[in-house]
């Protein structure tokens, strides 16, 4: 079946540790975004990439970096520098022909 | 700077009824999209219906439309004969175009709480 996939569901850290969250889709997207969400609050975009090896800052870019080294993969790393990390990180990707946007099922990150 | 609005935090409907969700939008660009989405509390996000800004005829899926006037640039959500499985987050969303691309941005979202 084709999707998006990220990994862990669930993922504990020591602050002031850097943590990388996976995202992978076989849906042959060009584009993928990460987003951010915290409780009760809508998604915060962090960062995108339209095409391989290249990629832009979001609107809350800072504390975060990411790489766009295959077309099915776009991995999110949480540096210590982010003051806040703890929320919910969603992967999405799009056709760039096709409007709608499709989601991963989500990271829950929590920094101890 | 392109802008969501969803104005309504919660909402309350019995079942069966019909309910609108507002969201209101600002941008200068001509053309754009406009999404729905639904976040049970599983924290997937739902893609339910899509807009585009030149499209004449209002968009439908099933029991949601889309309610657009793009002069007074709003895009409610009605959904009609509310089920309990729709309780969920709705977020309001819209597709802009900047120099690196394709972007998406969302509302704050509006919690739904359907009542059997």
């Amino acid at each position: 079946d084709g999707g998006i996939t990220q990994s862990p569901k669930y993922l504990f850290r020591k602050e002031g540790q850097n943590v990388t969250l996976s995202c992978e889709q076989n849906l042959n997207h060009d584009a993928m975004y990460w987003y951010r969400q915290d409780p009760g609050q809508g998604l915060r975009l962090i960062y995108y990439s339209q095409i391989v090896n290249d990629f832009q800052k979001g609107d809350i870019a800072e504390g975060y970096s990411v790489s766009r080294e295959k077309k099915e993969s776009f991995p999110l790393t949480v540096t210590s520098a982010q003051k806040n990390p703890t929320a919910f990180y969603l992967c999405a990707s799009n056709d760039r022909y096709i409007d709608e946007q499709f989601f991963g099922p989500g990271t829950r990150l929590t920094v101890l | 700077a392109q802008k969501i609005t969803q104005t309504q935090p919660g909402m309350f409907v019995q079942e069966k009824e019909a309910v609108t969700l507002d969201c209101t939008y600002d941008t200068s660009d001509q053309s754009y999209g406009l999404f729905w989405y639904k976040q049970p509390s599983s924290g997937e996000m739902i893609f339910l219906i899509y807009q585009g800004s030149y499209d004449e005829q209002n968009a439908t899926e099933g029991r949601y439309s889309l309610n657009f006037q793009k002069a007074r640039k709003s895009a409610n959500l009605v959904i009609s004969a509310s089920q309990l499985g729709d309780s969920a987050m709705y977020f309001c969303a819209m597709r802009e175009v900047n120099t690196g691309g394709f972007k998406t941005i969302f509302g704050a979202g509006t919690r739904l709480f359907v009542k059997a």
